[in-house]
């Protein structure tokens, strides 16, 4: 069955710094992966979408990493600061009908002013 | 804010009840799709609906049914209550049926069975 590891830890970095959350995933080959952010008592928002044939996606301080012979994602956020500090969930996709996504689950990062 | 809202927001059954949350999506949004996600886990995926129809299922018993209406809201129902169907309930929208279409999630029902 498909086994999507996060982070166990959770990540607390000094603000400024870049912070490297990573997503390994087994038995699968996605097609797309999505990261997400989510606040405690929220519903995830998505961020970044990366299909299998880019290696790198970035958008403002973000940016996604995709190695499918690693099976592996790399999510950064580069000058973090503490408005970052939330749950970040990868997700990949099912292949099904549909847009339906198997979940990770999720590395909590704190960004310490 | 996404759009997407659901209710209620928190809920309290006993074991062996059943109950019913609710959705409505994004305007303009045909698909609906329901995770469950326990505390300090991830979402696991329930169903998904498009136009009414369920497309797709997770590893989730019958007792957990859904239900989309025609202006695409929709109902996740759960027979039976079991303890560990305590979690949050979410409910994402997306305009189409795509993997690479944005999941508009809502803030969640927190169900807790006692």
């Amino acid at each position: 069955s498909q086994k999507i590891e996060q982070n166990s830890e959770a990540l607390n970095i000094q603000e400024g710094k870049t912070a490297t959350l990573t997503c390994n995933y087994t038995n699968y080959s996605p097609a797309y992966l999505q990261w997400y952010r989510q606040d405690p008592g929220r519903g995830p928002v998505f961020l970044l979408l990366i299909r299998e044939n880019e290696k790198e996606k970035r958008k403002e301080r973000l940016k996604v990493t995709f190695d499918t012979t690693l099976k592996q994602s790399l999510f950064h956020i580069t000058a973090s600061q503490p408005a970052d500090s939330a749950t970040y969930l990868c997700a990949l996709d099912m292949s099904s009908p549909g847009n339906q996504f198997y979940f990770g689950t999720g590395t909590s990062l704190t960004v310490i002013p | 804010e996404t759009g997407v809202t659901q209710s209620p927001t928190h809920l309290i059954k006993t074991r062996g009840q059943q109950v019913t949350l609710r959705c409505s999506s994004q305007s303009g949004h045909n698909t609906v799709s329901w995770y469950q996600q326990a505390l300090g886990q991830g979402p696991q995926f329930i169903f998904q609906y498009y136009r009414e129809e369920e497309n797709g299922r997770g590893n989730f018993p019958p007792r957990f049914s859904g239900l989309q209406f025609p202006n695409y809201s929709s109902e996740l129902n759960v027979n039976a209550l079991e303890l560990d169907d305590s979690a949050l309930y979410l409910c994402a929208s997306s305009f189409r049926q795509d993997s690479t279409d944005t999941q508009y999630f809502g803030p969640g029902t927190r169900l807790t069975v006692l």
